[in-house]
């Protein structure tokens, strides 16, 4: 079975800082998804970028940037130039690739604070 | 699009009643699923269904109930409300393509006294 693990439950930063958040999973499929969501106060689940396994390079978005260790199984987000408004949970999940159900495993999150 | 919509936001039941929350999607995704949310935890899948009139067990299905009459709607049904049933219930959908992405609602609070 797969698992997802973040090992740090809370941090915090000052804004405009960068930061990042770990994640490593267990799994013995060669091909997945994995994921990054942020669940700010209003818990509205937003996905911050996703990673395909198969694809060498880092997934980045804007200031969001992942480093995807295939072989460490490990992918933690990088957030630069931090923003009061990235204080949110951070989830990492995984999931199957032409998996038929899409079902989606997600770690217990990082609280991450941004401080002004 | 509205997404995916959630109703009530927040609801208090008592022990051993019932209720339903619905979930709306407007984006013509096959997949549909129910996840809860308890305090410091990550979310765990209740039921999910791959299109209408299919649906199966997650990993926490025990005092829970779907249906899927239609592509839009995906209710939850608990029957029996108990205490450790508190949590905070997030709908979602996604294309089922495997493409991943999976768009979730606003969430529903329930609290059961």
């Amino acid at each position: 079975a797969q698992t997802v693990t973040q090992s740090q439950p809370e941090m915090s930063v000052q804004e405009a800082e960068t930061v990042t958040l770990s994640c490593t999973y267990d799994t013995s499929e060669s091909n997945y998804y994995l994921f990054w969501y942020k669940q700010p106060p209003s818990r509205q689940m937003i996905l911050v970028i996703r990673q395909e396994a198969y694809k060498q390079q880092n997934a980045t978005e804007n200031r969001f940037s992942v480093n995807f260790q295939k072989a460490a199984k490990s992918f933690s987000l990088k957030i630069s130039d931090s923003q009061l408004g990235d204080t949110a949970m951070y989830f990492c999940a995984f999931m199957k690739l032409m998996n038929r159900d899409d079902k989606i495993i997600f770690g217990k999150g990082t609280r991450l604070h941004i401080l002004p | 699009n509205a997404g995916v919509t959630q109703t009530p936001k927040f609801r208090i039941l008592k022990i051993g009643q019932s209720m339903t929350l619905q979930c709306t999607q407007d984006m013509n995704h096959n997949y549909m699923y129910w996840y809860r949310q308890d305090p410091g935890m990550g979310l765990k899948l209740i039921y999910y269904s791959v299109g209408a009139g299919i649906t199966d067990k997650g990993e926490v299905p025990n005092g829970y109930n779907v249906s899927r009459s239609t592509t839009e709607d995906f209710p939850l049904r608990l029957e029996l409300a108990a205490p450790s049933q508190t949590s905070v219930y997030f709908c979602a959908s996604s294309y089922g393509d495997s493409a991943g992405t999976q768009y979730f609602g606003p969430g529903t609070r329930l609290l059961v006294l």
